[in-house]
């Protein structure tokens, strides 16, 4: 059974800090790694990451994949209150369906 | 482009109802969508996997007679909660593999409460 393992569960932060959230998988068919935010409704799409050791960045955010040790993480440098979130990781393994599994998320919060 | 209509977006409903949940591709053909459902400070879990034209295949553990899809046509599935129990009082979304969002569009979202 694909897994997908997110650490730390929940993190709470001041402003300004940097924060690094991790994701480790254990699937039977990579084919992708997604990161997305999530607020009050529906994910909001963030990164793909399909090969190794190539930094994906934007903005504040970036993130990158270890497909070797079989992990990702997501770094957010001076955070924001926006930033307070779930941020889920997802892994693609592969097959006809293009079916996602998701990680139990991790809840950031981000104090003034 | 690629947008995924989810309706309605909250619904309140008494123990023994069914209640409907659509979704429809906008501007694509979604040939196969996902339901997933969130519990409070839990991860999107995988219900079902609809395929236009044929059975939906359920995940481990979910009451296909109980949560009934359909997908009927190219741009639009639903998820029927039929029986309604305080306990299926979730988050409910969809997903379709689409050209845009890196592969995937998600639909907004249905708060389905029970009482």
């Amino acid at each position: 059974e694909d897994k997908v393992v997110q650490s730390p569960l929940s993190l709470v932060v001041h402003e300004g800090d940097t924060v690094t959230l991790n994701c480790s998988y254990e699937v039977t068919n990579f084919r992708s790694l997604l990161w997305y935010k999530q607020e009050k409704k529906a994910p909001t799409f963030l990164f793909m990451l399909t090969s190794s050791g190539i930094e994906k960045k934007s903005g504040r955010l970036s993130s990158i994949l270890d497909k070797k040790e079989l992990f990702s993480i997501l770094n957010i440098t001076a955070t924001q209150t926006g930033d307070s979130a779930v941020y889920l990781c997802a892994v693609n393994s592969g097959g006809s369906n293009y079916k996602l599994t998701f990680g139990k998320g991790t809840l950031l919060t981000v104090n003034p | 482009g690629a947008v995924v209509s989810q309706h309605p977006s909250w619904v309140i409903c008494k123990s023994g109802t069914s209640v409907k949940i659509e979704c429809r591709s906008l501007d694509f053909q979604a040939t196969t969508m996902f339901w997933y459902r969130q519990f409070p400070k839990q991860s999107l879990m995988l219900m079902a996997t609809s395929n236009e034209g044929s059975k939906a295949t359920y995940e481990q553990g979910v009451e296909k007679d109980k949560f009934l899809i359909n997908h009927a046509s190219l741009t639009l599935s639903t998820l029927t909660v039929t029986s309604a129990h305080p306990e299926d009082s979730s988050f409910y979304i969809c997903s379709a593999p689409s050209w845009a969002n890196y592969g995937y569009t998600f639909g907004s979202g249905t708060r389905l409460t029970v009482v």
